[in-house]
Order: C-alpha cells, then sequence, then structure tokens
C-alpha cells in the first residue's frame, strides 16, 4: 500500500485532457513540494513536473501541475498517443525520520 | 548532459549479498546528493535510499533499513548501494538518480536507465 494515493487508471481520446490524483497528508504533500514522474514502456521515470507546478526544460506546456491541501493533481491537456505511459506522484515525508514517498502510479491510456 | 550508467546487477541466492554501482558523468558529482530508487517487476516505484553531496548524511526506506548501505566516492563520481540479507522482495529494476540539490531533501531529478536484481535459488 502507497503511502501517497493514485488511481490505478485513467484515460482519454487524443486531443482530450485528463487529470490524474494524488493524495497524500500534513506530513508529505501538505507540508512539502510535490513531484510527477512519467515512465514510458519500457524506460526508466522522467521528472515531468517539480516543485508543485514547475516544468523542466523540454517538458511540454501541455502538463501543469497543482497542489492544494493534502492534494496535487497532475493535469494533460491535447493528449497524444506519446502521452501513454505510467505517471508516479512523489513527495518528502517528515514522519519519523524522514522518508521519500511515491504513488502507486496511473497508467495513462490514449484510446 | 547527466549520465548515470548503473552496474552489479544479476542473479544472486536468499540470504546473500551484491554491491550496485553507478558511474556519473556530465556533471559536478560532489555537488549534488544521490537516491536508489527500485521497481519490482510490473510494480510501482519504491525508493531506497539517499545520500547528501558529500557523504555525511542518508536515510533510507523502511523496507531496506539495517540490510542495505548507500555511499558515494567523490573521487571517482561513484555511488554504491551495498546490499545484504537479499530475499525474493528486493527482485527489482534498480535505478540510480542525481538529486535536485545537494541535500537529501531534494527530488530526483535526472534518471539512469537500471539494473536489474533477481534474488532467486
Amino acid at each position: 500500500q502507497s503511502v501517497l494515493t493514485q488511481p490505478p487508471s485513467a484515460s482519454g481520446t487524443p486531443g482530450q485532457g485528463v487529470t490524474i490524483s494524488c493524495s497524500g497528508s500534513s506530513s508529505n504533500i501538505g507540508g512539502n513540494y510535490v513531484y510527477w514522474y512519467q515512465q514510458l514502456p519500457g524506460t526508466a521515470p522522467k521528472l515531468l513536473i517539480y516543485r508543485n507546478n514547475q516544468r523542466p526544460s523540454g517538458v511540454p506546456d501541455r502538463f501543469s501541475g497543482s497542489k492544494s491541501g493534502t492534494s496535487a493533481s497532475l493535469a494533460i491537456s491535447g493528449l497524444r498517443s506519446e502521452d501513454e505511459a505510467d505517471y508516479y506522484c512523489a513527495a518528502w515525508d517528515d514522519s519519523l525520520s524522514g522518508s521519500w514517498v511515491f504513488g502507486g502510479g496511473t497508467k495513462l491510456t490514449v484510446l | 548532459q547527466v549520465q548515470l550508467v548503473e552496474s552489479g546487477g544479476g542473479v544472486v541466492q536468499p540470504g546473500r549479498s551484491l554491491r550496485l554501482s553507478c558511474a556519473a558523468s556530465g556533471f559536478t558529482f560532489s555537488g549534488y546528493g544521490m537516491h536508489w530508487v527500485r521497481q519490482a517487476p510490473g510494480k510501482g516505484l519504491e525508493w531506497v535510499a539517499v545520500v547528501s553531496y558529500d557523504g555525511s548524511n542518508e536515510y533510507y526506506g523502511d523496507s531496506v533499513k539495517g540490510r542495505f548501505t548507500i555511499s558515494r566516492d567523490n573521487s571517482k563520481k561513484m555511488l554504491h548501494l551495498q546490499m545484504n540479507s537479499l530475499g525474493p522482495e528486493d527482485t527489482a529494476m534498480y535505478y540510480c538518480a542525481k538529486s535536485g540539490c545537494s541535500s537529501t531533501n531534494c527530488h530526483m531529478a535526472d534518471w539512469g536507465q537500471g539494473t536489474l536484481v533477481t534474488v532467486s535459488s
């Protein structure tokens, strides 16, 4: 059971928009930045969003992140077939001695 | 550009040890914290450990605490993960990742391609 909760799956058709949620607690999302990673099939994860809503250079502006309280969201607009991937949220967790925690991942299917 | 190349994976018997390595290039290795993250077959990402830029601070995930040790050699631009008392639950792809800053509480900014560890008799 992951510390951060994500829906296991999401889907959309090309051109549509989709949102993936990530729910945590005050010790992680509530008090720290949220990060999003994209993992294309058979490849290593790639940083998609950092510090809640910042995009690394090279990431299209179709991808956006937001955070409110103990929850965060990743929004993808204008879906493309190459967006089909697994998406993970992550945050530092201040409880006990501190650790990084991930969501269980959301498999996005572009229909 | 940042390049991280993991090595040392393979098949190991339960209860044995294994040492993973990660060779870094393309950035000032001694200025950044470094992580290990693993992914069991068909499963999600699990954070394993992080070490600060100078090796003075380390943190571990609960499932590996007391069994795994992260270390670094800044002179050789190498990151290591010593894994002891391995069990089938440690079977996974192990990724090395560069932190977004020098300390231990910064995110995983750049990732290697991973090295596969299989624990089986």
